[in-house]
């Protein structure tokens, strides 16, 4: 079946710091690929999505592209800010699916 | 923007008890969704319905039950709760399985 996979956390990074959160999944066909951020206190927000191979996603300084070729959907952001301390999940659907796969999260510390 | 509201952020039950967790959502979306997230394991999938009176097991169906007898409200339901259903519960809708998920804050159940 369909399986998500994301690098383990916690990460902490120092303000500015570049960030990379890696994601691998198992599926066939052509998913669709999304990153959710759930703040302290809150439920999951979409911060982005790819619906086809090499498209990329864009939100809040955030980025992840949709590699086909090594099943890989890694964020990444540039400059982080203490604002960013969140978890993170990576997840897939299929057209036609009723449901999300999601991964296990990611737990992210920005320090001043 | 769409709004899933969840009827308590915090609840305490005992063993035994019969409880109800409540989801509303207002932007007349097909499907609704209850996960249950704890830490290490993440998101995991209870129940969802993709239309009034239809409901679909989830991967950890045991020990719960579900009611959507209207499109805006989905009801889950603990028989008769054990501690080992202490846990955050998270409530979401789509418009249809493909399309982004939105979720409600969460319940923070515990079950003394």
């Amino acid at each position: 079946g369909d399986s998500v996979t994301q690098m383990e956390g916690p990460v902490t990074l120092s303000e500015e710091a570049c960030l990379t959160i890696n994601c691998t999944y198992t599926a066939t066909g052509y998913p669709s690929l999304f990153w959710y951020v759930q703040y302290p206190g809150e439920g999951l927000q979409l911060l982005l999505k790819a619906t086809k191979a090499d498209d990329k996603g864009s939100n809040k300084g955030f980025e992840a592209t949709y590699r086909k070729e090594t099943t890989s959907f890694h964020l990444e952001k540039g400059s982080v800010q203490v604002s960013d301390s969140a978890v993170y999940f990576c997840a897939l659907s299929h057209q036609g699916a009723q449901k999300l796969v999601f991964g296990q999260g990611t737990r992210l510390t920005i320090n001043p | 923007d769409v709004k899933v509201t969840q009827s308590s952020r915090y609840l305490v039950k005992r063993t035994g008890e019969k409880v109800f967790l409540e989801c509303v959502q207002d932007m007349d979306h097909e499907n609704m969704f209850w996960y249950r997230q704890d830490p290490g394991l993440g998101l995991r999938l209870i129940y969802f319905s993709y239309d009034v009176k239809m409901k679909e097991k989830g991967d950890i169906p045991e020990g719960y039950s579900v009611s959507r007898e209207k499109k805006e409200r989905f009801s889950l339901i603990l028989e008769s709760a054990s501690t080992n259903q202490t846990s955050m519960y998270l409530c979401a809708s789509a418009r249809t399985g493909f399309q982004p998920q939105h979720f409600g804050d969460g319940t923070r159940l515990s079950i003394l």
